[in-house]
């Protein structure tokens, strides 16, 4: 079983439409919780970082965690063309040596 | 801060030449972490160094698969006798020594073995 799964999509949505991006993982000692953004042929971007269970909100984004389930999701609002890229989760437990990153969902958001 | 800095951004080789890639990380950060990706999966870690020491080594890393940073500043990843199966973007990131503090990523190295 890997760490962490994730949704290879595609996803596909119209402009305007709330996304929700979603990543399971099976190690409990995972505590700090990232969203990345890759476009194509980039390098990824932080997008979101979160620690322990709850939500955090910036600007049209929102990314939640919930440690009893072993679930995170990142939802994006009022969706854009410019969001259309993959969107990668990433882990790591309190030494924060090790990151642990999911396949990534490809999103395309249509206009 | 200029950001994780990586050169080159592509990279054409035939297949058993040998190649090497820099990364300069973000000035004040002493962790630096080489990753391989390939299209449609997530990054895949390779090593990391806190400062000029290498403290991890992926298993799967073949012994062709060789990094240093010699002065705790860029580090080089250089692939000898690169095979058709190490095309991939090889990613450099880098963070601080603090537990809470964030992963940034570099633009990435785009390799293709011929």
């Amino acid at each position: 079983q890997k760490e962490v799964e994730q949704d290879p999509g595609p996803l596909s949505v119209p402009e305007g439409a709330i996304v929700s991006l979603n990543c399971t993982y099976s190690n409990s000692a995972f505590q700090y919780f990232m969203w990345y953004r890759q476009y194509s042929r980039k390098g990824p971007e932080l997008l979101m970082y979160t620690y322990s269970s709850g939500n955090k909100e910036d600007g049209r984004f929102t990314a939640q965690v919930d440690k009893s389930s072993k679930y995170i999701s990142l939802f994006i609002r009022d969706s854009q063309p410019s969001d259309s890229a993959t969107y990668l989760c990433a882990m790591t437990s309190n030494t924060g040596n090790q990151f642990y990153f999911g396949t990534g969902t490809s999103l395309t958001v249509i206009p | 801060d200029t950001g994780v800095s990586q050169n080159p951004r592509h990279k054409i080789t035939k297949r058993g030449q040998n190649v090497t890639f820099r990364c300069d990380p973000i000035s004040e950060h002493n962790r630096l972490y080489w990753y391989r990706q390939t299209l449609g999966q997530g990054p895949e870690f390779l090593t990391y160094f806190q400062n000029e020491a290498q403290l991890e080594k992926s298993r799967l890393l073949s012994d062709r698969f060789s990094a240093e940073r010699p002065k705790g500043s860029f580090s080089t990843l250089e692939i000898q006798r690169t095979e058709q199966g190490d095309s991939a973007m090889y990613l450099c990131a880098s963070k601080s020594g603090q537990i809470n503090e964030k992963l940034f990523f570099g633009s990435g190295t785009q390799l293709s073995v011929l």
